[in-house]
């Protein structure tokens, strides 16, 4: 079984459409988040959500908006795409750490985005 | 703010040949550290950890030892394999806490030829 899984695993669109990406966990945890990844590699979180509480990054456009249906999931919505959207997009989550439980973080394989 | 250093790379080594890659931190108080790895075209997993001073994490023949005197956490392995070839990524969890979000330096990518 797949603990963190995203849909799709690539997507190619037209500059302007709107598109969703899907994650779903089924490791129980609380807390997911949305992970951009550009072509040279680079993380930046998105936005983290931990048990109803949506705490968004501010320098994320607002054409980005999560939506968290429950707590296993988290989708990703993406309105009036641009060129530089286009990235890998990685979902993960994280359970409540207690004791020396660090509360690894456990990602999806991600989404290929491509704008064109 | 707290962050994250690592060594550029790419960095391309022999088989066999022996491996580090830097990791510097900028904290307040005392975070966790991690090594995440990233095979191509897959997400990124745990590699190994250390949560306080002088711990020493390992894992698949790697090694990082958290050293709060020189605020780094390098990763080292003895001899590389080609199926170590991928990217890897220092981050910390600022205060030593549980519950905030990881800080990821850029990451390093290996390239290991036989």
């Amino acid at each position: 079984d797949t603990a963190v899984s995203q849909t799709p695993k690539y997507l190619v669109t037209q500059m302007g459409n709107d598109k969703s990406i899907k994650c779903e966990q089924n490791l129980g945890h609380d807390t997911m988040y949305w992970y951009k990844q550009d072509s040279k590699k680079f993380l930046k979180i998105m936005f983290s959500y931990n048990n109803k509480e949506l705490i968004i990054n501010e320098t994320v456009p607002n054409r980005f908006s999560p939506k968290s249906p429950d707590k296993a999931h988290l989708n990703l919505h993406i309105n009036s795409l641009e060129l530089g959207d286009s990235a890998v997009y990685f979902c993960a989550s994280r359970g409540q750490a207690s004791g020396r439980n660090t509360g690894e973080l456990f990602f999806g394989e991600g989404s290929r985005l491509t704008v064109l | 703010g707290d962050s994250v250093t690592q060594m550029e790379g790419p960095v391309t080594l022999s088989e066999e040949a022996f491996l580090t890659i830097n990791c510097t931190y900028t904290a307040t108080g005392y975070p966790s550290l991690f090594w995440y790895v990233q095979y191509p075209g897959e997400g990124l997993q745990l590699l190994l950890k250390a949560t306080k001073a002088d711990d020493k994490g390992s894992n698949k023949g790697f090694e990082a030892t958290y050293r709060k005197e020189t605020t780094s956490f390098h990763l080292e392995k003895g001899s590389v394999q080609v199926s170590d070839s991928a990217v890897y990524f220092c981050a910390l969890r600022p205060g030593g806490g549980s519950q905030g979000n990881l800080i990821f330096g850029k990451g390093t990518k290996l390239s290991v030829k036989p």
